[in-house]
């Protein structure tokens, strides 16, 4: 299993850009969720899936937006990209929504926005 | 929301000594503390948890312990080693669903 993958590892975009992140694994994992990391503020929570065609916000979810089209997949979209979000992005996934189960993280998205 | 404060930001023991690291949460209906482990340039990585009904958890070097009634949880690591310095957080839900994280905690073990 390759686990969670994340594309692209570095980003650099302009403000007023959009763009995608990738998310995938290969787990069959019900929960996928998005976080952002800033220095000093751990990791917060953006958006989170409990299965294909369900989505919801987590702690941050202004500025972004996801779709859970299939298991495997969870890519966040960048509408219109702000220096407020350059950050480290980290994607998760677990096997259950209903029960305790270990989140598995991905190696992150380290995206600049000038 | 849940708020959950970690401290220390920086520890720095000596190799074979003890570290701790404690976390604070504010809702009370949270009922499942994990703690993860970030190294540099990785994504951070579960090394052990505990939920509301249990009072500690252990594993190998690394303990947990949860008083409920204070609404703190801690991390202890004892025997540490060169390996163990990274950054560790702990985190916080009540419905394993949405998950709150604390700031993070730098260990560096001195060899």
């Amino acid at each position: 299993n390759a686990g969670v993958t994340q594309t692209p590892k570095f980003q650099v975009l302009k403000t007023g850009q959009s763009m995608t992140l990738q998310c995938a694994q290969d787990m069959n994992h019900e929960y996928m969720s998005w976080y952002r990391q800033d220095p000093g503020m751990g990791l917060r929570l953006i958006h989170y899936s409990v299965g294909a065609g369900i989505t919801d916000q987590g702690e941050v979810p202004n500025g972004y937006n996801v779709s859970r089209s299939t298991t495997e997949d969870f890519p966040l979209r960048l509408l219109s990209a702000a220096p407020s979000q350059t950050s480290v992005y980290f994607c998760a996934s677990s096997y259950s929504r209903v029960k305790v189960s270990e989140q598995y993280f991905g190696p992150g998205t380290r995206l600049t926005v000038t | 929301g849940e708020n959950v404060e970690q401290h220390p930001s920086t520890l720095s023991v000596q190799e074979g000594d003890s570290a701790v690291i404690k976390c604070t949460y504010s809702d009370s209906a949270s009922n499942y503390f994990p703690w993860y482990k970030q190294e540099l340039g990785k994504g951070p990585q579960l090394i052990i948890d505990i939920r509301s009904n249990v009072g500690e958890k252990k594993d190998q070097r690394i303990a947990v312990t949860l008083n409920k009634t204070a609404k703190h949880f801690s991390l202890h690591i004892t025997e540490t080693q060169p390996e163990d310095s990274a950054v560790y957080f702990c985190a916080a839900s009540y419905n394993f669903n949405k998950f709150y994280f604390g700031s993070g905690t730098k260990l560096n073990v001195k060899p």
